[in-house]
């Protein structure tokens, strides 16, 4: 196991496309998060999964906005009708379940929106 | 939005100076966590201290935790060029699920 992976590196899009990013976790762990980071400034959370369920969003995350991690593996971040305000950084990590403990991140997506 | 602040925003110095970031944060904490980014990169986790606590060292990490000030600090002692990178502190509620809330970060530069 490598670590978190996350596909594709970079994105570029049109206003008003649709985009799917894949997050590959490490595959003993079963808490799942996705994070947007824009320049200057630190991640802000997204939404979390443990095993399949997803068990938080944050109001970051519009309508337009949909993530799923289907069987509790990898998992799936779309935007739909993007805007010029939805480029970022995405990034996903991946931490074990019980007690405490760091998060691994994946590389993060970054997605510029012209 | 952001739970931490770091403190400075930038800081340059010299190879072998220590570095010293401080983090404030406003709630209730489960645990502190520093992490540090290289320029476009993901996050890489560096050191993890409980709210009981008060001080953790790791190689030539050392984190202090104040719960009582809210505040945390991170010296890198004989600092390194490779030590350049941004710093994060990111706060673990006492919520479930280990949610981490990021501050906005410090950027290190590490001279020759």
């Amino acid at each position: 196991d490598t670590g978190v992976s996350q596909n594709p590196r970079h994105k570029i899009t049109k206003r008003g496309q649709n985009v799917t990013f894949r997050c590959d976790p490490i595959s003993e762990h079963n808490r799942l998060y996705w994070y947007r980071q824009t320049l200057g400034q630190g991640p802000e959370f997204l939404t979390y999964f443990q095993n399949e369920a997803q068990l938080e969003k944050s109001r970051l995350l519009s309508d337009r906005f949909s993530a799923e991690r289907p069987k509790g593996s990898f998992s799936t971040l779309e935007i739909q009708r993007t805007e010029q305000g939805d480029s970022a950084m995405y990034l996903c990590a991946s931490s074990l379940t019980q007690g405490t403990y760091g998060y691994t991140f994946g590389s993060g997506t970054r997605l510029t929106v012209v | 939005s952001q739970q931490g602040e770091e403190d400075p925003q930038a800081l340059s110095i010299q190879e072998g100076e220590n570095a010293t970031m401080n983090c404030s944060y406003k709630t209730s904490i489960n645990n502190l966590q520093w992490y540090r980014q290289n320029s476009g990169r993901g996050l890489v986790h560096l050191i993890l201290i409980r709210s009981n606590e008060r001080e953790k060292h790791s190689g030539r990490l050392r984190v202090t935790l104040d719960t009582s000030k809210k505040s945390s600090s991170l010296l890198i002692t004989a600092s390194r060029a490779a030590d350049t990178a941004s710093y994060f502190c990111a706060t673990g509620g006492t919520g479930g699920g280990n949610k981490l809330t990021f501050g906005t970060g410090t950027q290190l530069k590490v001279e020759l």
